[in-house]
């Protein structure tokens, strides 16, 4: 167990809904990372955050966003979902230096 | 720009036969290379790094930079090395860490 929790593990929504996905980086750990992981593109990476600072985009939509609190927790939020965002999104975290610690994912249906 | 090639889909072996799966990389700079496994789409957990120069479950991978590549190496494969394996690069920057950028990952399968 790598310390990074996430939940829900599973998600079914219909299209044009709003989800959140939250997760909590293991402790002492100040970087979080959003993975998405699909059939078609593999593992992608989204976003960081540091310290509650965004610090680097990836292949993130503009329906994406996130956030990170003060207590570390990240939350990810997918709007205006659409069949194609149907995948596992995984969260990571790490301290300097690497590496990083993946979460078990949260299992995104949109139907 | 960085990107992992991993040239194979899928990897079959018999048990106690030898593996190597392959990994290349492109990056102007000094990158970290790693190895994750996945079982049965569960979390990525880390297999190698190549800073650590250690070996995981009998797993090996020497960094080449001048082949730029990052193979991972058993002598003996056993049945529960059947997963899926990605290879992926980080290009640390000044201050905290970088993505991870992965390769499209292999899927070993031992068989008995």
């Amino acid at each position: 167990d790598s310390g990074v929790t996430q939940t829900p593990k599973h998600l079914i929504t219909a299209t044009g809904q709003r989800v959140t996905l939250r997760c909590s980086p293991r402790s002492g750990d100040l970087s979080v990372y959003w993975y998405q992981q699909s059939l078609d593109q593999g593992l992608q990476f989204l976003i960081q955050y540091y310290n509650g600072e965004e610090r680097a985009k990836g292949n993130i939509l503009e329906r994406f966003s996130a956030q990170q609190f003060p207590d570390l927790h990240s939350e990810l939020n997918l709007s205006s979902l659409e069949l194609g965002d149907s995948a596992l999104y995984f969260c990571a975290s790490s301290v300097d230096p690497s590496p990083q610690y993946f979460g078990p994912g949260t299992r995104l249906t949109v139907l | 720009a960085q990107r992992v090639t991993q040239p194979e889909k899928l990897l079959s072996v018999f048990k106690g036969a030898p593996v190597e799966l392959k990994c290349n990389y492109s990056y102007s700079g000094s990158p970290e290379l790693f190895w994750y496994v996945q079982y049965s789409r569960q979390r990525l957990q880390l297999l190698l790094r190549h800073i650590s120069r250690e070996s995981i479950k009998g797993f090996t991978a020497d960094l080449n930079k001048g082949e730029t590549s990052f193979h991972l190496k058993k002598p003996f494969a056993q049945e529960e090395d059947s997963a899926m394996y990605y290879c992926a690069l980080s290009a640390p920057s000044t201050g905290a860490n970088s993505k991870l950028t992965f390769g499209k990952g292999i899927t070993l399968s031992v068989r008995p």
